[in-house]
Protein backbone atom coordinates (compact mmCIF):
# COMPACT_ATOMS: atom_id res chain seq x y z
CA UNK A 1 0.00 0.00 0.00
CA UNK A 2 1.78 3.34 -0.89
CA UNK A 3 2.33 5.73 1.60
CA UNK A 4 3.18 9.31 2.56
CA UNK A 5 4.72 10.73 5.61
CA UNK A 6 5.19 14.20 6.42
CA UNK A 7 7.47 15.40 9.07
CA UNK A 8 7.04 17.45 11.60
CA UNK A 9 3.57 17.17 12.27
CA UNK A 10 3.46 20.68 13.60
CA UNK A 11 5.68 23.75 13.88
CA UNK A 12 5.80 26.93 15.66
CA UNK A 13 8.05 29.94 14.20
CA UNK A 14 8.36 33.60 14.13
CA UNK A 15 8.05 36.28 11.42
CA UNK A 16 11.37 36.18 8.74
CA UNK A 17 12.39 32.58 10.33
CA UNK A 18 12.98 30.31 7.33
CA UNK A 19 10.87 26.71 7.61
CA UNK A 20 11.73 23.28 5.99
CA UNK A 21 8.81 20.94 5.98
CA UNK A 22 9.76 17.07 4.82
CA UNK A 23 7.60 14.29 2.79
CA UNK A 24 8.74 10.85 2.33
CA UNK A 25 6.87 8.78 0.32
CA UNK A 26 6.18 4.72 -0.71
CA UNK A 27 4.59 4.98 -3.81
CA UNK A 28 4.12 1.56 -6.52
CA UNK A 29 5.44 3.24 -9.94
CA UNK A 30 6.21 6.62 -8.51
CA UNK A 31 5.16 9.37 -10.86
CA UNK A 32 4.33 13.20 -9.06
CA UNK A 33 4.65 14.79 -5.76
CA UNK A 34 2.37 17.67 -5.05
CA UNK A 35 2.32 19.88 -2.50
CA UNK A 36 -0.73 22.10 -1.50
CA UNK A 37 -1.60 25.09 1.60
CA UNK A 38 -4.89 24.56 3.15
CA UNK A 39 -5.77 27.59 4.76
CA UNK A 40 -9.27 27.65 6.85
CA UNK A 41 -11.12 26.08 3.70
CA UNK A 42 -10.35 23.88 0.83
CA UNK A 43 -6.42 23.02 -0.32
CA UNK A 44 -4.62 25.08 -2.98
CA UNK A 45 -2.22 23.65 -5.09
CA UNK A 46 1.56 24.69 -4.93
CA UNK A 47 3.71 22.67 -6.62
CA UNK A 48 4.21 19.19 -8.54
CA UNK A 49 7.21 16.80 -9.05
CA UNK A 50 8.31 14.83 -10.90
CA UNK A 51 11.36 12.98 -12.31
CA UNK A 52 11.81 15.11 -14.86
CA UNK A 53 11.24 18.41 -12.90
CA UNK A 54 12.58 17.58 -9.20
CA UNK A 55 13.08 21.45 -8.32
CA UNK A 56 10.20 24.42 -8.47
CA UNK A 57 10.15 28.12 -6.65
CA UNK A 58 7.97 30.98 -6.52
CA UNK A 59 9.03 33.54 -4.70
CA UNK A 60 9.59 32.76 -1.14
CA UNK A 61 8.86 29.10 -1.57
CA UNK A 62 10.64 26.29 -3.26
CA UNK A 63 10.60 23.03 -3.52
CA UNK A 64 13.10 19.92 -3.78
CA UNK A 65 12.48 16.33 -5.16
CA UNK A 66 15.01 13.79 -4.10
CA UNK A 67 14.23 10.40 -5.80
CA UNK A 68 17.28 8.40 -4.37
CA UNK A 69 15.95 9.22 -0.62
CA UNK A 70 11.91 9.06 -1.52
CA UNK A 71 11.45 12.58 -0.65
CA UNK A 72 11.01 15.79 -1.17
CA UNK A 73 11.41 19.40 0.72
CA UNK A 74 9.38 22.63 0.99
CA UNK A 75 11.34 25.34 1.93
CA UNK A 76 9.45 29.12 3.10
CA UNK A 77 11.84 31.55 3.98
CA UNK A 78 11.22 35.01 5.36
CA UNK A 79 8.60 33.53 6.79
CA UNK A 80 5.07 36.16 6.97
CA UNK A 81 1.78 35.59 9.34
CA UNK A 82 0.23 34.76 6.27
CA UNK A 83 2.29 31.29 5.57
CA UNK A 84 -0.21 30.07 8.86
CA UNK A 85 -1.85 27.23 7.25
CA UNK A 86 -1.54 23.14 6.71
CA UNK A 87 0.85 22.22 4.15
CA UNK A 88 -0.12 19.29 2.69
CA UNK A 89 2.00 16.26 0.37
CA UNK A 90 0.86 13.73 -1.79
CA UNK A 91 2.05 11.45 -4.57
CA UNK A 92 0.76 9.11 -6.97
CA UNK A 93 2.21 6.70 -9.09
CA UNK A 94 0.51 5.00 -12.79
CA UNK A 95 -2.53 4.10 -11.08
CA UNK A 96 -5.24 6.53 -12.60
CA UNK A 97 -6.78 8.22 -9.50
CA UNK A 98 -4.99 7.29 -6.97
CA UNK A 99 -3.38 9.49 -4.27
CA UNK A 100 -2.13 9.23 -1.08
CA UNK A 101 -2.30 12.25 0.94
CA UNK A 102 0.67 12.38 3.95
CA UNK A 103 -0.81 13.56 7.72
CA UNK A 104 0.14 17.33 7.08
CA UNK A 105 2.30 19.93 8.94
CA UNK A 106 0.71 22.56 10.80
CA UNK A 107 2.75 25.66 10.21
CA UNK A 108 1.97 28.57 12.61
CA UNK A 109 3.89 31.83 12.15
CA UNK A 110 4.25 34.05 15.02
CA UNK A 111 4.55 38.25 14.44
CA UNK B 1 -16.81 32.05 -11.34
CA UNK B 2 -15.97 29.23 -8.55
CA UNK B 3 -14.32 26.53 -10.44
CA UNK B 4 -15.29 23.46 -8.12
CA UNK B 5 -18.46 24.24 -6.34
CA UNK B 6 -20.14 21.75 -3.16
CA UNK B 7 -24.01 21.85 -1.86
CA UNK B 8 -24.46 22.23 1.12
CA UNK B 9 -21.47 23.97 3.03
CA UNK B 10 -22.85 22.55 6.11
CA UNK B 11 -24.85 19.30 7.03
CA UNK B 12 -26.15 18.21 10.33
CA UNK B 13 -28.78 15.59 10.68
CA UNK B 14 -29.03 12.74 13.31
CA UNK B 15 -27.57 9.19 13.08
CA UNK B 16 -29.68 7.17 10.68
CA UNK B 17 -30.58 9.32 8.23
CA UNK B 18 -29.54 9.67 4.60
CA UNK B 19 -28.42 12.74 3.10
CA UNK B 20 -26.31 13.84 -0.45
CA UNK B 21 -23.50 16.01 -1.15
CA UNK B 22 -23.60 17.40 -4.85
CA UNK B 23 -20.32 18.55 -6.68
CA UNK B 24 -20.10 20.54 -9.69
CA UNK B 25 -16.78 21.67 -11.58
CA UNK B 26 -16.83 23.71 -14.13
CA UNK B 27 -13.13 23.52 -15.51
CA UNK B 28 -13.69 20.77 -17.53
CA UNK B 29 -12.16 18.32 -16.15
CA UNK B 30 -12.33 14.28 -16.98
CA UNK B 31 -11.51 13.76 -12.88
CA UNK B 32 -13.32 13.92 -9.95
CA UNK B 33 -12.34 12.89 -6.53
CA UNK B 34 -14.24 12.31 -3.26
CA UNK B 35 -12.02 13.13 -0.08
CA UNK B 36 -12.82 12.73 3.67
CA UNK B 37 -10.90 15.21 6.13
CA UNK B 38 -10.83 13.92 9.43
CA UNK B 39 -10.58 16.01 12.83
CA UNK B 40 -7.00 15.29 12.94
CA UNK B 41 -6.86 16.88 9.10
CA UNK B 42 -5.62 13.33 7.53
CA UNK B 43 -7.10 13.65 4.12
CA UNK B 44 -8.40 10.61 2.87
CA UNK B 45 -9.38 9.79 -0.78
CA UNK B 46 -12.55 8.45 -1.20
CA UNK B 47 -13.17 7.87 -4.90
CA UNK B 48 -12.53 8.65 -8.17
CA UNK B 49 -14.08 8.98 -11.21
CA UNK B 50 -12.90 9.79 -14.82
CA UNK B 51 -15.31 10.37 -17.57
CA UNK B 52 -17.84 9.52 -15.34
CA UNK B 53 -16.46 5.60 -14.51
CA UNK B 54 -15.31 4.65 -10.81
CA UNK B 55 -11.75 4.26 -11.15
CA UNK B 56 -11.01 4.19 -7.53
CA UNK B 57 -13.25 2.85 -4.72
CA UNK B 58 -10.84 2.87 -1.52
CA UNK B 59 -12.68 0.48 0.81
CA UNK B 60 -14.91 2.96 1.81
CA UNK B 61 -18.62 1.85 3.31
CA UNK B 62 -20.80 0.22 0.83
CA UNK B 63 -23.37 3.31 2.83
CA UNK B 64 -21.07 5.88 0.78
CA UNK B 65 -22.27 5.70 -3.09
CA UNK B 66 -21.41 8.42 -5.48
CA UNK B 67 -23.03 9.02 -8.87
CA UNK B 68 -21.79 11.14 -11.45
CA UNK B 69 -24.52 11.72 -14.09
CA UNK B 70 -21.58 13.87 -16.51
CA UNK B 71 -18.40 14.57 -16.33
CA UNK B 72 -18.99 17.70 -14.29
CA UNK B 73 -20.84 16.39 -11.43
CA UNK B 74 -20.14 14.34 -8.97
CA UNK B 75 -22.23 13.90 -6.18
CA UNK B 76 -22.61 11.56 -2.73
CA UNK B 77 -24.89 10.32 -1.27
CA UNK B 78 -24.73 8.63 2.59
CA UNK B 79 -26.98 5.91 3.82
CA UNK B 80 -27.57 5.17 7.47
CA UNK B 81 -25.38 7.57 8.63
CA UNK B 82 -22.91 7.34 11.45
CA UNK B 83 -21.27 9.44 14.30
CA UNK B 84 -17.92 8.61 12.63
CA UNK B 85 -19.23 10.23 9.51
CA UNK B 86 -19.02 13.47 10.82
CA UNK B 87 -15.93 14.83 9.14
CA UNK B 88 -15.34 17.70 6.04
CA UNK B 89 -15.98 16.41 2.39
CA UNK B 90 -14.23 17.38 -0.08
CA UNK B 91 -14.63 17.44 -3.62
CA UNK B 92 -11.83 17.55 -6.16
CA UNK B 93 -11.20 17.93 -9.84
CA UNK B 94 -8.02 17.37 -12.01
CA UNK B 95 -7.24 17.54 -15.49
CA UNK B 96 -5.70 14.15 -15.78
CA UNK B 97 -6.47 10.65 -14.27
CA UNK B 98 -2.78 10.25 -13.27
CA UNK B 99 -1.18 11.98 -10.24
CA UNK B 100 -1.69 15.79 -11.30
CA UNK B 101 -2.97 19.45 -9.72
CA UNK B 102 -6.10 19.38 -7.90
CA UNK B 103 -8.58 21.94 -7.81
CA UNK B 104 -10.49 21.14 -4.45
CA UNK B 105 -13.91 22.49 -3.33
CA UNK B 106 -14.82 24.65 -0.63
CA UNK B 107 -15.61 21.53 1.60
CA UNK B 108 -18.91 20.53 2.85
CA UNK B 109 -18.79 20.04 7.03
CA UNK B 110 -21.12 17.14 8.02
CA UNK B 111 -22.11 16.75 11.60
CA UNK B 112 -23.79 13.72 12.76
CA UNK B 113 -25.53 13.52 15.89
Amino acid sequence: EDKVVQSPLSLVVHEGDTVTLNCSYEVTNFRSLLWYKQEKKAPTFLFMLTSSGIEKKSGRLSSILDKKELSSILNITATQTGDSAIYLCNAGGTSYGKLTFGQGTILTVHP
Amino acid sequence: DTAVSQTPKYLVTQMGNDKSIKCEQNLGHDTMYWYKQDSKKFLKIMFSYNNKELIINETVPNRFSPKSPDKAHLNLHINSLELGDSAVYFCASSQDPLPYEQYFGPGTRLTVT
